[in-house]
Parts: structure tokens; sequence; C-alpha cells
């Protein structure tokens, strides 16, 4: 298995840009978790799905951030408009649930930065 | 959520056994303590989770205590590619799927 992968593992944007995080969670997971990591607040959950459904979203900051997950191999983290605050290390997990205990794997993240 | 306290930071020397102690006083009987680490620019990594009972596997063991009140993390024996960051996480057993990452401890291995 490839792991989680996510796409850009790199983007550099201007304010006020589109920004679109995606990610593919490992086969046959079927909870996916977006996170975020700066040096100020460390890892921060934005939002997380069980079986395509979002769950939990008060992570997310604000109204600029939304996320998707149309079909349970693909997500997507976006942010309209970007700003120079937003610059960050965004992470992708997905785990399965094994007999109540539930291990999360991690993509390499996307380092965004916003000027 | 019970809340975890992790040091700070740690040294050791390589190939010597890391201990890494984390206090979960509040913890309750169907919560996990789970381990993860984060080496430099790389995203987290499973390491270990435990109940009651202590555990161990090819990358470390995890000792809890009767009381459930505090667990270690043991790396038998520390390389340098041992030095990250590790978070001590506690999670109730089948409850929505929030996993909240602290501060952790950084832990460096010293050659």
């Amino acid at each position: 298995d490839a792991g989680v992968i996510q796409s850009p593992r790199h983007e550099v944007t201007e304010m006020g840009q589109e920004v679109t995080l995606r990610c593919k969670p490992i086969s046959g997971h079927n909870s996916l978790f977006w996170y975020r990591q700066t040096m100020m607040r460390g890892l921060e959950l934005l939002i997380y799905f069980n079986n395509n459904v979002p769950i939990d979203d008060s992570g997310m900051p604000e109204d600029r951030f939304s996320a998707k997950m149309p079909n349970a191999s693909f997500s997507t983290l976006k942010i309209q408009p970007s700003e120079p605050r937003d610059s960050a290390v965004y992470f992708c997990a997905s785990s399965l649930q094994v007999s109540g205990a539930n291990v999360l794997t991690f993509g390499a993240g996307s380092r965004l930065t916003v000027l | 959520d019970a809340k975890t306290t992790q040091p700070t930071s740690m040294d050791c020397a390589e190939g010597r056994a890391a201990n890494l102690p984390c206090n979960h006083s509040t913890i309750s009987g169907n919560e996990y303590v789970y381990w993860y680490r984060q080496i430099h620019s790389q995203g987290p990594q499973y390491i270990i989770h435990g109940l009651k009972n202590n555990e161990t596997n090819e990358m470390a063991s995890l000792i809890i205590t009767e009381d459930r009140k505090s667990s270690t993390l043991i790396l038998p024996h520390a390389t340098l590619r041992d030095t990250a960051v590790y978070y001590c996480i506690v999670r109730a057993k089948n409850t929505g799927n929030q996993f909240y990452f602290g501060t952790g401890t950084s832990l460096t291995v010293i050659p």
C-alpha cells in the first residue's frame, strides 16, 4: 500500500488566491482527518470524516476553509481566499477502527506558503 | 478525553534505552493510551497503544502503571533516527474519532 497520498507537497501562492489541497486515504480506511501544523499552535485538528460524512468541523478556522470528501478515496481542503496566516503544513490522515482502537496513518503533508 | 502531561524535552545517549514518561491522572477505564512520534518535517507516525496491559512491538514497549494514571514509552536501544517529538494521547474507546495532539516531548539522541 502506498500509504496516505497528499498533493501538492509544496505550494507557494499569493494572498487572495484559492488553494486546494488533496488527499487520497489508504484503501479500506473509513475515517479521514485534516490537521494543520504551525510552530505557534502545533498540530490542530481541522475536520474529520467518517464514511465520507463530515462529523466534526469545529476546528476549521473560519468560512474561508472548506473540506469535502466526495468518495472513499478522495478528499480536498480548500482555502478561499488565502491569507498569509494560513501558511502552515497541512496533514491528511486516515484510519480504520479495530476493536475500539483507532490507529491514524498520516500523509507526508502539504507545505503551504501564502505571500 | 483525558489530558496528558509530558516533559518538554529529553536527551538520550545513542544505544541506551530512552524512557519517555506521560502522566494521564484523569484517565477513565475505557480510554486507550496512544504514542505517536514526528520526525522533523514528516507526518506523525504511530508507535504503539495500550489499554491496561503492557505492550511491546518492533518499535517500542509501553508500560502502563497499575492505576493507569501514567505510562512510559521505552525505546530499548535509541538510535540517532529516533530523534523526534513524541506525543502521548489518551482517547476513549469507540468515541468520536478525534485525536488531539499536545506539545509532546522532544527527544534528542546524542552520539
